[in-house]
């Protein structure tokens, strides 16, 4: 089966620009969520998404938002970007949100803020 | 803040070499998780324990969760260049979040 589909690969925007990310999770999973990663900071949570709603939020301004569409499909996305919002944005699905047992990453969405 | 502390942060050995990562924090977690990162792609789950205690093997891999549940090792025989790669733990504290340490990145030479 299709694995965890991350649109796009790469993206080089604007510091002050918005941007919008989108993940398409495995067929049947239900829960989403959204991870960024960086060399010093690690894989930080962003927030969970299940049947449409957010269960959970990271410690993220208010510049990062996400959402839940009712095909599960999640988008994320950050306004008026920093240099420092360069990162790998990762999303992960799980069935049935059980996310304590396994998530499914996908590949990833490079983003860099110039 | 629950934080997950993996040691070492860089490991370099040579083909055929033993390794051991570990895992470990103050909090207890629901579950521990391990996944393989590699360049430019996503990780990738290799196990889930859940129990205090548990031990569970994977091929060549050992993974083992603290009695308490506040810890976790992974345990590498005879290392191969194909385990190269970003080694990261997570634990559980909900059903629907993880917090992630902060890596082991391997080097296996052949």
């Amino acid at each position: 089966k299709a694995g965890v589909t991350q649109t796009p690969r790469y993206l080089i925007k604007t510091r002050g620009q918005q941007v919008t990310l989108s993940c398409s999770p495995i067929s049947g999973h239900r829960s989403v969520s959204w991870y960024q990663q960086t060399p010093g900071q690690g894989l930080q949570f962003l927030f969970e998404y299940f049947s449409e709603t957010q269960r959970n939020k990271g410690n993220f301004p208010g510049r990062f938002s996400g959402r839940q569409f009712s095909n599960s499909r999640s988008e994320m996305n950050v306004s008026t970007l920093e240099l420092g919002d360069s990162a790998l944005y990762l999303c992960a699905s799980s069935h049935g949100g059980q996310g304590s047992y396994g998530y499914t990453f996908g590949s990833g969405t490079r983003l860099t803020v110039v | 803040t629950q934080l997950l502390e993996q040691s070492p942060q860089f490991l370099s050995i040579q083909e055929g070499e033993n390794l051991t990562v570990y895992c470990n924090s103050s909090s207890v977690f629901s579950s521990l998780q391990w996944y393989r990162q590699e360049p430019g792609e996503g990780p990738v789950l290799l196990v889930t324990v859940v129990t205090g205690g548990e031990v569970k093997k994977l091929k060549r891999l050992t993974f083992q969760f603290g009695d308490a549940r506040k810890d976790s090792s992974l345990h590498i025989t005879a290392a191969q260049p194909g385990d190269t790669g970003l080694y990261l733990c997570a634990g559980g504290i909900s059903s629907y979040k993880l917090i992630f340490g902060s890596g082991t990145r391997l080097l296996v030479r052949p």
